[in-house]
């Protein structure tokens, strides 16, 4: 597996702002993927975030409103745009490490967001 | 797309008792895997399966992948306090192209009565 960090772990946040995420990995991974999780839901995958390419935004997600950098191997970030109420959630991020096991994802350990 | 049922939807035992919940899909998956998310936390890999009919262990975990590739059952034995949490299941799915990503079960709350 890998050591998976996430800043900030949750914030509060006014309605109209942004907030970047960032997730770092102790180790290279080939893939990096973002998540949503709103309360009492299961995940929503927001984008696949390769190294070195373009991410790749699923259905109903676009990048005006969550662009994601990830400018290295061990690193990325997502930036929730114009924030209103409806984007509180988690927010995940997780991996599929170079070398292991195909399909398989390990996970953050999330930011809470709450926009007000 | 390709979706996950997942069941029960939640479950309230006592401490000791044991545990089933299972997944179902109307498509095949070449990989199951099972996740526990405790309250505040991410998703905990638990066990991750990759040929049909293979049952793996960790711990008094043991999990199945079904030999039509439909469906996977996660069995927990002598349920502690700690098991507490959400349990869901997950698989890939194509996603544009040569792309995949997971698709995942609405989740099992297990509660666990000491």
């Amino acid at each position: 597996s890998a050591v998976i960090s996430q800043k900030p772990s949750r914030d509060i946040c006014q309605r109209g702002t942004s907030l970047t995420i960032q997730c770092q990995v102790d180790s290279q991974v080939t893939m990096m993927f973002w998540y949503r999780q709103q309360p009492g839901q299961s995940l929503t995958l927001i984008a696949t975030a390769n190294q070195g390419s373009e991410a790749t935004y699923e259905s109903g997600f676009v990048i005006d409103k969550f662009p994601i950098s990830r400018p290295n191997l061990t690193f990325s970030t997502l930036t929730v745009s114009n924030m209103s109420p409806e984007d509180s959630s988690i927010y995940l991020c997780s991996v599929e490490i170079a070398g292991g096991p195909a399909d398989t994802q390990y996970f953050g350990p999330g930011t809470r967001l709450t926009v007000l | 797309g390709q979706q996950l049922n997942q069941s029960p939807q939640s479950m309230f035992i006592q401490e000791g008792e044991d545990v089933s919940m299972n997944c179902t899909s109307s498509s095949i998956f070449n990989t199951w895997l099972w996740y526990k998310q405790d309250p505040g936390e991410g998703p905990v890999l638990l066990i991750a399966l990759y040929k049909a009919g293979e049952l793996t262990s960790n711990g008094r975990l043991t999990a199945q992948f079904g030999i039509t590739r439909k469906d996977s059952f996660l069995n927990i034995s002598a349920s502690i306090p700690s098991d507490v949490g959400i349990y869901f299941c997950a698989g890939p799915v194509l996603s544009g192209g040569s792309n995949y990503k997971l698709t995942f079960g609405k989740g099992t709350l297990l509660t666990v009565n000491p």
